[in-house]
């Protein structure tokens, strides 16, 4: 089983949209989670961390399920420009470092 | 301002040439990273700087060879590479070496080995 692991996709949703997408984890310890987004041919960039309680930020929502360890984001009125890969990303074991999911891809369609 | 610069953008290289990536930032971040990522796939973690003293090297070949000149830079020496080692070379900082802490990413360098 892959530490991190999330749906490749491609999703295609068209504009207006609510898109959620799951990852879960297989270290029980993790304690730091992270989704990024990135933009073909660019840099990750940071979207959200993901907090026990859940967090929101405008359209977005993370929720964290420790139980049954995943974590979601939550995409509602989606745009044109939300098109791009999405990564979870969550610490290893040594806490030194992050695993990175092999991302999901979003398109927005008009 | 949550800026990493790395420089050059893009580098075309031959096998034998001897090449340097350059990053650099001024957030007063004390941990330093490189990473590699291939078309479609998520970055892999290269190497970690944590206040200037390489802390993880992920099994890297040596002909990438990686240094911290100080602690708002960080370089990464290119030798006798392989057509394989083609991808986009990312360079991240975060506060401190821990995994709690957010790491920030400059735009990256494209390389093409030739």
């Amino acid at each position: 089983r892959k530490e991190v692991e999330q749906d490749p996709g491609p999703f295609n949703v068209p504009e207006g949209a609510t898109v959620a997408f799951n990852c879960t984890y297989s270290n029980s310890a993790s304690q730091s989670f992270f989704w990024y987004r990135q933009d073909c041919r660019k840099e990750p960039k940071l979207l959200m961390s993901v907090y026990s309680s859940g967090n929101e930020d405008g359209r977005f929502t993370a929720q964290l399920n420790r139980a049954s360890q995943y974590i979601s984001l939550l995409i509602r009125d989606s745009k044109l420009s939300d098109s791009a890969t999405y990564l979870c990303v969550v610490n290893s074991v040594s806490n030194y470092q992050l695993i990175w999911g092999a991302g999901t891809k979003l398109i927005i369609k008009p | 301002d949550t800026e990493v610069t790395q420089t050059p953008k893009h580098l075309v290289m031959g096998m034998t040439n001897k090449k340097s990536l350059k990053c650099e930032q001024h957030m007063g971040h004390r941990a330093m990273y490189w990473y590699k990522q291939k078309a479609k796939k998520p970055p892999e973690l290269m190497f970690v700087y944590s206040y200037e003293k390489l802390s993880i090297n992920e099994s890297v070949p040596s002909r990438f060879s990686p240094e911290c000149p100080n602690s708002s830079l960080l370089n990464l020496h290119l030798h006798a590479l392989q057509p394989e080692d083609s991808a986009l070379y990312l360079c991240a900082s975060s506060q401190q070496g821990l995994a709690k802490n957010i790491q920030y990413f400059g735009a990256g360098t494209r390389l093409s080995v030739l």
